[in-house]
């Protein structure tokens, strides 16, 4: 079955400096890739997705991706950290009958 | 929003006993899930359905049955709750585009279910 592996479980990081997620994955098939936010007791909200077809990928808020089946990696950024962005963020895999797996998740902490 | 209702949100119930939580979709949507969240494992898949009366184990599915009888309608019963199965479970669907492109999830607002 596909796997993601989240390569940092906590990331701090200063408001206005870049933000680098980490996000390798394990896939038989090609697969789609997909980031979401969860705030503090709330539920989860897409970031962006990756779905075969272009590399880059730009979502909500400013978050981007990077698709590089090379390096099996999904590495999310931004270039500069609000302190709405704190929060839990999950990378998901999914390839075939949509069985989309989640990481551990990387809580990102955004000080003033 | 998503039209995702979990049900119910908030369950306190003894070791041993039922416990059914339901999750209702007016997006007729094809594929449902059931995740549990816990700290440090992110969410864990413990069954999905791709359709009516269609469904899958997932990752730790021990301890979980599910049913689908209408497109809408999705439930997760632990058969004889354990401490262990103390955790918030999220609902989730999605669409199908195709054999190879998944579409996202939709997440419902999870329900805290606390065995003692």
């Amino acid at each position: 079955a596909q796997s993601v592996t989240q390569l940092d479980s906590h990331v701090s990081v200063s408001e206005g400096t870049p933000v680098l997620l980490r996000c390798n994955y394990s896939s038989s098939y090609s697969p789609s890739l997909f980031w979401y936010v969860q705030h503090p007791n709330k539920g989860l909200q897409l970031l962006l997705k990756y779905t075969s077809a272009a590399t880059l990928v730009k979502g909500i808020n400013g978050f981007e991706a990077e698709f590089k089946k090379s390096e099996t990696s999904f590495h999310l950024t931004k270039p500069s950290a609000h302190m709405s962005d704190a929060a839990e963020y999950f990378c998901v895999v999914s390839d075939r009958n949509n069985d989309m797996r989640f990481g551990a998740g990387t809580r990102l902490t955004v000080k003033p | 929003d998503a039209g995702i209702t979990q049900s119910p949100r908030h369950k306190v119930t003894e070791t041993g006993t039922p416990v059914t939580l339901r999750c209702h979709q007016t997006e007729n949507h094809r594929y449902m899930y059931w995740y549990r969240q816990d700290p440090g494992h992110g969410l864990r898949l413990i069954h999905y359905s791709y359709g009516v009366k269609d469904t899958d184990k997932g990752e730790v599915s021990d301890g979980y049955s599910v049913s689908r009888s209408k497109t809408e309608d999705f439930l997760l019963t632990l058969e004889s709750a354990t401490s262990s199965q103390t955790s918030v479970y999220f609902c989730a669907i999605s669409a199908s585009q195709g054999a190879r492109v998944n579409t996202e999830a939709f997440f419902g607002q999870g329900t805290r279910l606390t065995v003692v």
